[in-house]
């Protein structure tokens, strides 16, 4: 049973560039959300995916901005990257968008950003 | 402002006790409770989910639900150290899709 699938593992970029992080949902989810979880944190929601479109935005600039393909797939890209954007980036998928049953999360992307 | 409040500890148990996580949460609208366990550097895994008042049992684990009072507790019978982790709760609001994590309680069992 496939579970969710996030590359790259690691990622270190330099401030000002742009990243892309990339998410396959668990076998039979079509809704994929994304999260950032900073060190000590708990995470904190940027945006939710469902049918290819963005459904809900957490609390955060438009230099943060994704797609959802038609295989459910996502990628999540960040623009003028800042030292602040330095965290754990986890994909969480369910089937359908209230996730009566929880969230199965990717392993993440940590993202340190010099 | 939704709020989901936890201790963020840590919380140090012998191994065999009882360890006791406990969170509480603002909006009184809400409807589905999430435990999950975060070992250091990894992704977060779903523990147990409860929605109705009183007490859920899984294996060593409890989660008790008291709406009222606007909590949520999870224990941890027979501690082990594998159980060393960050414990975060998620609450899901009706209405709303996305649940509100807190920042977890890290939990310590120790020999």
């Amino acid at each position: 049973d496939a579970g969710v699938t996030q590359s790259p593992t690691h990622l270190i970029k330099t401030r000002g560039q742009q990243v892309t992080l990339r998410c396959s949902p668990k076998s039979g989810h079509d809704t994929v959300s994304w999260y950032q979880q900073a060190l000590g944190q708990g995470p904190q929601f940027i945006f939710q995916y469902y049918e290819e479109e963005e459904r809900q935005r957490g609390n955060f600039p438009d230099r943060f901005s994704g797609h959802q393909f038609p295989n459910y797939s996502s990628e999540l890209n960040v623009n003028a990257l800042l030292l602040g954007d330095s965290a754990l980036y986890l994909c969480a998928s369910s089937l359908v968008r209230v996730p009566i049953g929880g969230y199965t999360f990717g392993s993440g992307t940590r993202l340190t950003v010099v | 402002q939704k709020e989901v409040e936890q201790n963020s500890g840590p919380l140090s148990v012998p191994e065999g006790a009882i360890a006791s996580l406990n969170c509480t949460y603002s909006d009184r609208g809400s409807q589905s409770f999430f435990w999950y366990r975060q070992y250091s550097g990894k992704s977060p895994e779903l523990i147990m989910f409860i929605y109705s008042n009183g007490d859920k049992e899984d294996g060593r684990f409890t989660a008790q639900l008291n709406k009222a009072s606007q909590y949520v507790s999870l224990l941890i019978r027979d501690s082990q150290p594998s159980d060393s982790a960050t414990y975060l709760c998620a609450v899901l609001t009706g209405g709303s899709y996305i649940p509100t994590f807190g920042r977890g309680t890290s939990l310590i069992v120790h020999p």
